[in-house]
């Protein structure tokens, strides 16, 4: 088992540019979650979901949009990147509530 | 969730006990409490969870007082692996979402 996966690992964009990053869990878990980590802090939730088709907002949804149209996956996008989303994103999957949160190795993003 | 305070970092000699705090005195009767630990640049790990009772697994026990205000985790035998920062967190049962603090960054040296 791959785990959770995240892609791409890094990525530079430029100020109002968009993206997507992919976050892949083939683990069959229920629930997934977006977090994002600043220098010297501990991770803040940006969004998250219950099940294939259901997202709710995290701790920091401004500037993001999730969608989990497949079971497996969860989309974080970014419709127009500014600096203070420069960040790493780590993706994580749970199986449901109170269960461990397993998550991926992390995207390292800069805007500038 | 009820709030925790963490020491920002300890040191650890390679092969002793690392004892690590977590104050949560806030903690109500269904807040259980949750250890994670973050390698340099690699995403978070689960270690180990508990409510009330002292749990153990292969990682690490966890030691709750009675009163569940306070906790500590045991690495028993601290290698250079270890060295991380570490992460309390109280979570209400039924809760699905982890709020995370700064936590405390654990050196283990030779």
């Amino acid at each position: 088992n791959a785990g959770v996966t995240q892609t791409p690992k890094f990525r530079v964009l430029k100020t109002g540019q968009s993206m997507t990053l992919l976050c892949a869990q083939d683990m069959n878990h229920e629930y997934m979650y977006w977090y994002r980590q600043d220098p010297g802090m501990g991770l803040r939730l940006i969004h998250y979901s219950v099940g294939e088709g259901t997202t709710a907002k995290g701790e920091v949804p401004d500037g993001y949009n999730v969608s989990r149209l497949k079971k497996q996956n969860f989309l974080l996008g970014l419709e127009s990147a500014a600096p203070s989303q420069t960040s790493v994103y780590f993706c994580a999957s749970s199986y449901s509530t109170g269960y461990e949160q397993f998550f991926g190795p992390g995207t390292r993003l800069t805007v500038l | 969730d009820a709030k925790t305070t963490q020491p920002t970092s300890m040191d650890c000699a390679e092969g002793r006990a690392a004892n690590l705090p977590c104050n949560h005195s806030t903690i109500s009767g269904n807040e259980y409490v949750y250890w994670y630990r973050q390698i340099h640049s690699q995403g978070p790990q689960y270690i180990i969870h508990g409510l009330k009772n002292n749990e153990t697994n292969e990682m690490a026990s966890l030691i709750i007082t009675e009163d569940r205000k306070s906790s500590t985790l045991i690495l028993p035998h601290a290698t250079l692996r270890d060295t991380a920062v570490y992460y309390c967190i109280v979570r209400e049962s039924g809760y699905s979402t982890l709020t995370f603090g700064k936590g405390t960054m654990l050196l283990v040296s030779p």
